[in-house]
């Protein structure tokens, strides 16, 4: 069901910056503003980046978002052991009304 | 403190019933809506739906639409998750979401409900 694809994988060591890319359409993340969540396991999402490149407050500031057209990226930067989660990206698609779409999501695995 | 808490954990046989809960408090349960999210074990997450608890307008996703219903009690400020006949592959954790005073995005989480089909 996933519309928005992300790889499958990503790692770095302590202190490196790691990328994660998000691909999408025009009817989700061309037309509206993505969303990052991190998901520890056994937990709930969390939500990491809303409106494309805003952090709630008490997200570290080493994580930062952008996007361009149809795609996304989250930065992870001065990678932490403790960040070794998956994360999703997400975005409302205008092709059915309330129909919030994620991302196959990445696991960051800290070397 | 805004506040989702969602029912336990279920074990049920394919073909049962089950309705699971989602109990918002800390805010007026009735201004923001309720998602459900799903999860299957080892995968990713899925939208299911949204119900806005005022008027119990319901949306569903495509891939959900017929085979679940979303409903609201708000009386009692509950969303509700609930199968007519489980199948295996509805085994999966699901989790109920709201928004943010001001935006349009799952924000705030319940803590899961872990179902599990099995015969």
């Amino acid at each position: 069901q996933s519309v928005l694809t992300q790889p499958p994988s990503a790692s770095g060591t302590p202190g490196q910056r790691v990328t994660i890319s998000c691909s999408g359409s025009s009817s989700n993340i061309g037309s509206n503003y993505v969303y990052w969540y991190q998901q520890l396991p056994g937990t709930a999402p969390k939500l990491l980046i809303y409106r494309n490149n805003q952090r709630p407050s008490g997200v570290p500031d080493r994580f930062s978002g952008s996007k361009s057209g149809t795609s996304a990226s989250l930065a992870i930067s001065g990678l932490r052991s403790e960040d070794e989660a998956d994360y999703y990206c997400a975005a409302w698609d205008d092709s059915l009304s309330d129909l919030y779409v994620f991302g196959t999501g990445t696991k960051v695995t800290v070397l | 403190e805004v506040q989702l808490v969602q029912s336990g954990a279920e074990v049920k046989k394919p073909g049962e019933s089950l309705k699971i809960s989602c109990k918002g408090s800390g805010y007026s349960f009735t201004s923001y809506w309720i998602g459900w999210v799903r999860q299957m074990p080892g995968k990713g997450l899925e939208w299911m739906g949204i119900i806005y608890p005022g008027d119990s307008d319901t949306r569903y996703s495509p891939s959900f639409q017929g085979q679940v219903t979303i409903s609201a009690d708000k009386s009692i400020s509950t969303a509700y998750l609930q199968w007519s006949s489980l199948k295996a592959s509805d085994t999966a954790m699901y989790y109920c979401a709201r928004p943010p005073d001001s935006g349009y995005y799952p924000v705030y989480w319940g803590q899961g409900t872990l179902v599990t089909v099995s015969s």
